[in-house]
């Protein structure tokens, strides 16, 4: 069991340009978050996907960030026209059904220039 | 609102001591309640957690303590050793927000020699 995939583990992006942040969970599990770690804000929830199905992006800034899971091995987070302020650890994490234990990757360090 | 508060920003223990680290919670609803590990450069780590219905949860050296009516909780850190040395991480989750972790603003561990 390699655990989340996250990759890349550093990603520099130029301000105005798009990031993508890839995760693969861990294998047969149903349920995928992405977080998103500040030394000010802490870890914040993005957003949240069961079955491949979008449950709850409540925490995902309504423009520019976009994620989608086209299958249940992986997903994608897109940050459109990257600012200064999204630099930061973006984490995906999966949980099985039913189950509660949430497992972490290592990570995504996106820095803006 | 911060819905989950870790009491302190920083502890700091000698080798063999017991580190004692708060939490505090407002939201009711919440059931499940898991406290995470992190190393730098590293994802959070699932250490330990306990659900609403017990007062106390012990795996090893790491025990829970958890006061429903107080809405707070506390992970005690046995015979504490260097390498457990890390940020800290209160989490919870309740059935109405799904497996959608609220997590506290950690606390950083350091154990000296």
């Amino acid at each position: 069991n390699a655990g989340v995939i996250q990759t890349p583990r550093h990603k520099v992006t130029g301000k105005g340009q798009e990031a993508t942040l890839w995760c693969e969970p861990i294998s047969g599990h149903s349920a995928v978050f992405w977080y998103r770690q500040t030394i000010v804000q802490g870890l914040e929830f993005l957003t949240y996907f069961r079955n491949q199905a979008p449950i709850d992006d409540s925490g995902m800034p309504k423009e520019r960030f976009s994620a989608q899971m086209p299958n249940q091995s992986h997903s994608t987070l897109k940050i459109q026209s990257t600012q200064p302020q999204d630099s930061a650890v973006y984490l995906c994490a999966s949980s099985s059904s039913g189950n509660t234990e949430v497992f972490f990757g290592k990570g995504t360090r996106l820095t803006v220039v | 609102q911060q819905q989950v508060r870790q009491s302190s920003q920083s502890l700091t223990v000698w080798e063999g001591e017991t580190a004692i680290l708060n939490c505090s919670y407002e939201n009711s609803a919440f059931d499940y309640f898991p406290w995470y590990q992190q190393f730098p450069g590293e994802g959070p780590a699932l250490l330990i957690a306990i659900r609403s219905v017990s007062d106390k949860k012990e795996d090893g050296r790491f025990t829970i303590f958890f006061n429903k009516r107080e809405k707070n909780l506390s992970l005690h850190i046995k015979d504490s050793q260097p390498g457990d040395s890390a940020t800290y991480f209160c989490a919870a989750s309740g059935a109405s927000s799904g497996q959608k972790l609220v997590f506290g603003q950690g606390t950083i561990l350091k154990v000296y020699l």
